[in-house]
């Protein structure tokens, strides 16, 4: 079946530690994208790659970092410079957006990793 | 001002009811409408997208006004199954600095139905 993994489900680290979350798709997805969400807060971009070795920041990349070397993969890792970096993270694709009107980019989400740092 | 406004509700309606969900947003260049619906502790999933002439699927109907910038969901003949939360979301026509086509996501709004 097609479709998004992230792993881990849960993950906890200390203050201070960086720690890499895992996104896979077998979608064939040109688009990735990372976003944080808070409890009672809305889905916030981090980062997004439209294409492989291309990477973009999104309206809170402070303290993160990300790589795009395989259009499958898109990891995202939380360095010690995010200040606080317990949230949900959701990584999602799409196909690569085509502009003009008809365009549509319908984003499909992985499961989420909930990262606590202790 | 909030690029994509939702009441966060709760919505707390019986079994059976009609419930209405409301969005507005700020960017008029806003091209693509979208509703999502997420569950508790889980990813968002499509609902449904939102066309100009607006559009139906089963119980849920969702709607368009571009002059108002406005963007509404009709559920009908609610279910148990309904109660998540349902999340408004645009993307924009214009390139900004590359973000074209990018999703903003409201808040959400939380439905829960009670038998």
């Amino acid at each position: 079946d097609g479709g998004i993994t992230q792993s881990p489900k849960y993950l906890f680290r200390k203050e201070g530690q960086n720690v890499t979350l895992s996104c896979e798709q077998n979608l064939n997805h040109d688009a990735m994208y990372w976003y944080r969400q808070d409890p009672g807060q809305g889905l916030r971009l981090i980062y997004y790659s439209q294409i492989v070795n291309d990477f973009q920041k999104g309206d809170i990349a402070e303290g993160y970092s990300v790589s795009r070397e395989k259009k499958e993969s898109f990891p995202l890792t939380v360095t010690s410079a995010q200040k606080n970096p317990t949230a949900f993270y959701l990584c999602a694709s799409s196909i690569r957006w085509s502009g003009g009107e008809s365009s549509y980019n319908e984003q499909f989400f992985g499961p989420g990793t909930r990262l606590t740092v202790l | 001002r909030k690029e994509v406004e939702q009441d966060p509700g709760p919505f707390n309606v019986p079994e059976g009811a009609t419930v209405a969900f409301n969005c507005t947003y700020s960017n008029s260049a806003s091209q693509s409408f979208f509703w999502y619906r997420q569950d508790c502790r889980k990813e968002p999933k499509l609902l449904m997208s939102v066309y100009s002439s607006g559009n139906e699927d089963g119980r849920f109907t969702a709607q368009l006004n571009r002059a108002s910038q406005y963007i509404s969901l009709l559920i009908r003949d609610s279910k148990l199954s309904d109660s998540a939360t349902y999340l408004c979301v645009v993307t924009l026509r214009v390139n900004y600095g590359g973000s074209q086509g990018n999703l903003i996501f409201g808040k959400g709004t939380k439905l829960s139905v009670k038998p």
